[in-house]
């Protein structure tokens, strides 16, 4: 079946360093790509998404990129603050079932040091 | 203002006892989902609605049932509970008719003991 694999689990970093979070999924057809924070006790929220026709998209701190070829599209996260730390969720949306369904990697945990 | 809610927020229940997590949105979105949150395995969607009284099995769904009766209500229904359904789960809504930007609640801590 489809699946999405992200790395690292966990990742620490100083303020003000940047952090890298990578996803890789199964399904070539997938074809919409978000990733989510989910803060402690609280719901994911979703901070910025990419379709397969877009191999970049920026939203000021954050950035997505997509390799199609690779099957792998990571999130980029610019001068981090102490509130950027949270739990990351990548999904991806694959052909099987008519782009009905999102599936999730594991979540990467990230703290910011200040 | 914008809100998915669900009720209860924790809930511990025994093996066997039916039980029901409400979930409702004020953002008159279509689409509607219910996923669980397990550790080193993400969210895994359990059903999904594309509209009232449309809906479909997601990855996850046996042990559980689902209803939409109406636009903003989507209860999720653990008919015989096992303590496996220990989980934590959330409901979510979008503003389209797929699962893009999808609006999460707070999510329910369930154990099943």
């Amino acid at each position: 079946g489809e699946n999405v694999e992200q790395h690292p689990s966990t990742l620490s970093v100083q303020e003000g360093d940047s952090a890298v979070i990578k996803c890789t999924y199964s399904d070539s057809a997938s074809n919409y790509f978000p990733w989510y924070k989910q803060e402690l006790g609280k719901g994911p929220q979703l901070i910025i998404d990419i379709r397969s026709n877009v191999g970049e998209k920026k939203d000021q701190r954050i950035a997505v990129t997509l390799n199609k070829t690779a099957k792998h599209f990571s999130l980029h996260i610019t001068e981090t603050q102490p509130e950027d730390s949270a739990v990351y969720f990548c999904a991806a949306r694959p052909f099987s079932g008519g782009y009905n369904k999102l599936i999730f990697g594991a979540g990467t945990r990230l703290a910011v040091h200040p | 203002e914008a809100q998915v809610t669900q009720n209860p927020r924790y809930l511990i229940t025994v093996t066997g006892k039916k039980l029901t997590v409400t979930c409702s949105q004020n953002m008159n979105h279509e689409y509607m989902s219910w996923y669980r949150q397990d550790p080193g395995l993400g969210l895994r969607q359990i059903y999904y609605s594309m509209n009232v009284e449309v809906t479909d099995k997601g990855d996850v769904p046996e042990g559980y049932k689902v209803s939409r009766k109406e636009k903003r209500n989507f209860p999720l229904i653990l008919e015989s509970p096992s303590p496996n359904q220990t989980s934590l789960y959330f409901c979510a809504s979008s503003p389209g008719r797929l699962n893009e930007k999808l609006f999460f609640g707070s999510g329910t801590q369930l154990s099943v003991l």
